[in-house]
């Protein structure tokens, strides 16, 4: 099974500022012709998780471009460029629709 | 456009069954893969399984394997996961999800096991 870890467990970032999560895969995340089976979500308590970011880089429709993804093979980054207050969250990395990395909590400093 | 529509809280006691169903609609049913994702309270997200709804054919996650079923009702558009032996452990908030991508996720159903 392929597993997943990201880094860190918990960020602080002030408002405005930049915040950037890991998730590491123990496999390759390659489907097919430079596109990679990752998916970055967001969660707000109470709620559903929210896809931020498919195919490791495709913004979701009607997510702000300061949500950014980046990598390939088994590593990856979520970049958000400008901490704003709504983005206060659990985010997770997920492989193939299967699998989820442990979760990296943002919270403004 | 899409919409899933899971059943409603559970309250079990330890040793039973529960049956969680997820009706989907704005597309053809056959079309996506569905699976299921739990998470505890306070805890992340669990890969349950997932299913074909064209052949019914489902993978399961280890920790799931001999507990959990994952069925269908093609002609109304309805899965069904269905989870035995519940414990205190299986407590959690189970999701519906319809693999596109980007994968669609249900508001989630509560299952609460408690004596």
């Amino acid at each position: 099974d392929i597993v997943m870890t990201q880094s860190p467990d918990s960020l602080a970032v002030s408002l405005g500022e930049r915040a950037t999560i890991s998730c590491k895969s123990s496999q390759s995340l390659l489907y097919s012709s430079n596109k990679y089976f990752l998916t970055w979500y967001q969660q707000r308590p109470g709620q559903p998780p929210k896809p931020l970011i498919y195919w490791a880089s495709t913004r979701e429709s009607g997510v702000p471009d300061r949500f950014s993804g980046s990598g390939s093979g088994t590593d990856f980054t979520l970049t958000i460029s400008s901490l704003q207050p709504e983005d206060v969250a659990v985010y997770y990395c997920q492989q193939f629709s299967r699998t989820f990395g442990q979760g990296t909590r943002v919270e403004v400093k | 456009q899409v919409q899933v529509e899971q059943s409603g809280a559970e309250v079990k006691k330890p040793g039973a069954s529960v049956k969680v169903s997820c009706e989907a609609s704005g597309y053809t049913f056959s079309t996506y893969d569905i699976y299921w994702v739990r998470q505890a309270p306070g805890q992340g997200l669990e890969w349950v399984g997932c299913m074909n709804p064209r052949s019914g054919a489902s993978v399961y996650a280890q920790n799931f394997l001999g507990r959990v079923t994952m069925t269908r009702n093609t002609s109304i558009s309805t899965a069904y996961m269905e989870l035995r032996s519940l414990t205190s452990e299986d407590t959690a908030v189970y999701y519906c999800v319809i693999q596109m991508p980007p994968d669609f996720w249900g508001q989630g159903t509560l299952v609460t096991v408690s004596s």
